[in-house]
């Protein structure tokens, strides 16, 4: 079985200031670990992804997120907020084994005051 | 290329009334997803399919059924709409390639249907 938990469904700050969304998973198996972004009336689209590798990972638009496993954790980070970045962030997990199996976290909004 | 197309955007349903929602892909993706989006509770995974003429139950299947039979289309049906299936449904497509020991698979998905049942 696997889970994920976004720690805070809100989250705001100052443009210009550090973003950090949490996220800790549980899997059976080592997790292929997922960040997804939903801008308002929007699909969800890919920030970064971690499968194997380097467990510091980079994203589009400034994002970037560590994999640490002793933590089972997966952060994502951007050094300074951009007005932008509101939006909704979706962390998942999936065990590459069984298809379909995405598991989603329940989403933290990000809110970036001017 | 489009990505992943969903149709239609937006419908209102009375309770009891059946509907089919439509999901094309056109990047050959074996894979094909139907997910429902609530406040507060992320996306749930109600049916998925990994090849044309193939489909399984995700987490929450019941109330919906849906259908493959070409590889770029994916429907959901509700037979008997009840207030319950109110929400946004997405739709994604994947495929998976060998990376090592262990497939990799990416989801892409479209821009979403919002479903309100009265």
């Amino acid at each position: 079985a696997q889970s994920v938990t976004q720690l805070g469904s809100h989250v705001s700050v100052s443009e210009g200031a550090l973003v950090l969304l949490r996220c800790n998973y549980s899997s059976s198996v080592p997790p292929y670990l997922f960040w997804y972004v939903q801008y308002p009336n929007q699909g969800l689209q890919l920030l970064l992804k971690y499968t194997t590798g380097a467990t510091l990972v980079k994203g589009i638009n400034g994002f970037e997120a560590e994999f640490k496993k002793s933590e089972t954790s997966f952060h994502l980070t951007k050094p300074s907020a951009h007005m932008s970045d509101a939006a909704e962030y979706f962390c998942a997990v999936t065990s590459g084994t069984s298809y379909g199996k995405l598991t989603f976290g329940q989403g933290t909004i990000l809110t970036v005051h001017p | 290329n489009a990505g992943v197309t969903q149709t239609p955007k937006f419908r209102v349903l009375k309770t009891g009334q059946s509907m089919t929602l439509l999901c094309a892909q056109d990047m050959n993706h074996e894979y094909m997803y139907w997910y429902r989006q609530d406040p507060g509770m992320g996306l749930r995974l109600i049916h998925y399919s990994v090849g044309e003429g193939t489909t399984a139950k995700g987490e929450v299947p019941d109330g919906y059924n849906v259908s493959r039979l070409k590889k770029q289309n994916f429907l959901l049906g509700l037979e008997s709409a009840a207030p319950s299936q109110t929400s946004v449904y997405f739709c994604a497509s994947s495929y998976l390639w060998l990376a090592g020991a262990r497939p990799e698979e990416t989801q892409y998905f479209g821009p979403g249907t919002r479903l309100l049942v009265l």
